[in-house]
């Protein structure tokens, strides 16, 4: 069983569409969760990171995060065509420096 | 913010050579960077951790004497594939941990290797 499972998709919606992204995980010691955005060829940019359960909000995205389900969620409001890209999602224990990343699932946001 | 700059972006190498690829952090230092390899429609793998001053530390299955890795200052490591082949072809992404933020942790923009 991989640590993080993530599905690929791909997704498409249309601009102005609600878009939720998810992963769960098996390793009850991550304690940081993390959501990238990578554009094609380019190097993951993060978008959001929360410590714990909880929910957390910036602008037109959330991050919500489940612990007793090993769960967490992305949520992009008002999705716009330049939202379409890879979403990664990534988590790692309170200690160490080891990150343990989704496979990415892909995005499109259709004008 | 902190800014990682790799280099370079893409390269193409024949057979048998060896390539090296630069990660910088800009405007901080960096006594950790790490080193990441993905391939299409699948996830970051880390190979190594770099420390500066001393040696990497690479993570299962991956060859050292292959991936050399150097971190001979706290703004600069390099990646050094050698003797490199077709199946080593694929995107390394290096990351650097900024300790002055709450979350250091930043990726360079990557660098597609293409060996032929």
């Amino acid at each position: 069983q991989k640590e993080v499972e993530q599905d690929p998709g791909p997704l498409s919606v249309p601009e102005g569409a609600i878009v939720s992204l998810n992963c769960t995980y098996s390793n009850s010691a991550f304690q940081y969760f993390m959501w990238y955005r990578q554009y094609s060829r380019k190097g993951p940019e993060l978008l959001m990171y929360t410590y714990s359960s909880g929910n957390k909000e910036d602008g037109r995205f959330t991050a919500q995060v489940d612990k007793s389900s090993k769960y967490i969620s992305l949520f992009i409001r008002d999705s716009q065509p330049s939202d379409s890209a890879t979403y990664l999602c990534a988590m790692r224990p309170s200690t160490g420096n080891q990150f343990y990343f989704g496979t990415g699932t892909s995005l499109t946001v259709i004008p | 913010g902190a800014v990682v700059s790799q280099h370079p972006s893409r390269v193409i190498c024949k057979s048998g050579t060896s390539v090296k690829i630069e990660c910088r952090s800009l405007d901080f230092q960096a006594t950790t960077m790490f080193w990441y390899r993905q391939f299409p429609k699948q996830s970051l793998m880390l190979m190594a951790t770099s420390n500066e001053g001393s040696k990497a530390t690479y993570e299962q299955g991956v060859e050292k004497d292959k991936f050399l890795i150097n971190h001979a200052s706290l703004t600069l490591s390099t990646l050094t594939v050698t003797s490199a082949h077709p199946e080593d072809s694929s995107f390394y992404i290096c990351s650097a941990r900024d300790w002055g933020q709450e979350y250091g942790y930043t990726f360079g923009s990557g660098t597609r290797l293409t060996v032929v």
